[in-house]
């Protein structure tokens, strides 16, 4: 696609489950970050992937989280037994590294009930 | 470490005024900087973006900011607010190409008819 895209758009689930968010990156672009929005929060960093390899994952908030990307391209961002502070929205970018830009898709809603 | 301060959690302007919205940075090394929309149940834009050379950038829709490294400021403005000007705008700063931006806390920008 021409952009960003991010599924599911909302998933609400309940407190304990697990959940995975998919991220599909722009074609061809080599780095692919997540971040979280919470309200008030701003955009908190999570993880950010070179290729398949995550050089820099200092941003995850524990253990329960944890994301993966396949094949260069394809990422998917894993939350185990959630919590009610887990509710926020899920942003995925990529870049091609030589501009710098970030490109945002639309984001995953996620609340825990 | 690398953080940013957007001056203003809600700025509100009569439309066809000046709009201003405040960023300051901190960095120990050269920094880019970045200023991106987010329009309401949207993802992230791209106004501008700062890397080298000319201190005041040119965005999309009639923004622009000027770098001043004396003041560690990246300020955006733009001199006549249309009503669709109304959403969040984020500050960002990165070290170089392929890190992971830093954002602000974000203003939301109110425009009044």
């Amino acid at each position: 696609g021409a952009g960003v895209s991010q599924s599911p758009s909302n998933k609400v689930t309940e407190k304990g489950k697990d959940v995975e968010l998919r991220c599909d990156p722009i074609s061809g672009h080599t780095a692919l970050y997540w971040y979280r929005q919470s309200l008030g929060q701003g955009l908190e960093f999570l993880i950010y992937f070179q290729g398949n390899s995550a050089p820099d994952k200092s941003g995850l908030p524990s253990d329960r989280f944890s994301a993966e990307r396949t094949g260069g391209s394809v990422s998917t961002l894993t939350i185990q037994r959630t919590q009610q502070e887990d509710s926020a929205v899920y942003l995925c970018a990529s870049s091609l590294q030589a501009t710098g830009e970030l490109f945002f898709g639309e984001g995953s809603r996620l609340t825990v009930l | 470490a690398q953080s940013v301060t957007q001056l203003g959690s809600h700025v509100s302007v009569s439309e066809g005024a000046l709009v201003l919205l405040r960023c300051n940075y901190s960095s120990s090394v050269p920094p880019y900087l970045f200023w991106y929309v987010q329009y309401p149940n949207q993802g992230l834009q791209l106004l501008l973006k700062y890397t080298t050379g000319a201190t005041l950038v040119k965005g999309i829709n009639g923004f622009e900011a000027e770098f001043k490294k004396s003041e560690t400021s990246f300020h955006l403005t733009k001199p006549s607010a249309h009503m669709s000007d109304a959403a969040e705008y984020f500050c960002a700063v990165s070290r170089e190409y392929g890190n992971k931006l830093v954002f602000g806390a974000g203003t939301i920008l109110r425009v009044k008819s």
